[in-house]
């Protein structure tokens, strides 16, 4: 089974800041690599797929990057509605899928 | 547009069986994976398992094999989560989620509302 371990568990940033989200897999997933947001009371929201490519409808502020077992969600420039709940998750392994634990985004 | 809709909130007894279903519209049924994922109180998501409505097939997260069991009905294009032997920790969210076209690989992107399921003596 893939392990996705995501860091850190909760980051702090101000609005119209940086934030950058880690996701590390425990053995190559190539580039077979999805984000989602969550905020409470929603269901999750898929931002990238593909690594690298955004979702449909979702802003330019987003994007996503890495290959292999190292990726990163930047969100370029914090606006109030994106602090929420961002998940990582695999597809390589098909047809099982992994999940990340989650990393909080809160405002500082 | 795509949709997804659940079925109601549900609450059961130990050991009982809860069945959830997702009815799909907006697109072609046959043509997409579903996904069922849930999320205890306060935790992660957790994938449970995929559907292919194309011909029924089904792989299970292995924390769920066993116990977990997903069908489709055609002519109402609704998905169905069956899941067995209910115990406190399978207090949850359960979410369906479309996946990517037959034959490919990608992530979720559309989701059900929801559902919550309640086990409690």
């Amino acid at each position: 089974e893939i392990v996705m371990t995501q860091s850190p568990a909760t980051l702090s940033v101000s609005p119209g800041e940086r934030a950058t989200l880690s996701c590390r897999a425990s053995q190559s997933v190539d580039g077979n690599l999805a984000w989602y947001q969550q905020k409470p009371g929603q269901a999750p929201r898929l931002l990238i797929y593909g690594a690298s490519t955004r979702a449909t409808g979702i802003p330019a502020r987003f994007s996503g990057s890495g290959s292999g077992t190292d990726f990163t969600l930047t969100i370029s420039s914090l606006q109030s509605e994106d602090f929420a709940v961002y998940y990582c998750q695999q597809y390589n392994k098909w047809p099982l899928y992994t999940f990340g634990q989650g990393t909080k985004l809160e405002i500082k | 547009q795509v949709q997804l809709v659940q079925s109601g909130a549900e609450v059961k007894k130990p050991g009982a069986s809860v069945k959830v279903s997702c009815k799909t519209s907006g697109y072609t049924f046959t043509t997409y994976y579903i996904h069922w994922v849930r999320q205890a109180p306060g935790q992660g998501l957790e994938w449970m398992g995929i559907f292919n409505p194309n011909g029924g097939r089904q792989s299970y997260a292995p924390n769920f094999q066993g116990r977990v069991t997903m069908t489709r009905d055609t002519s109402t294009t609704t998905v169905y989560m069956e899941l067995s032997s209910l115990r406190s920790e399978d207090t949850a969210m359960y979410y369906c989620a479309r996946g990517s076209v037959t034959g490919t690989r990608d992530g979720l992107d559309v989701w059900g509302q929801g559902t919550t399921v309640t086990v409690s003596s």
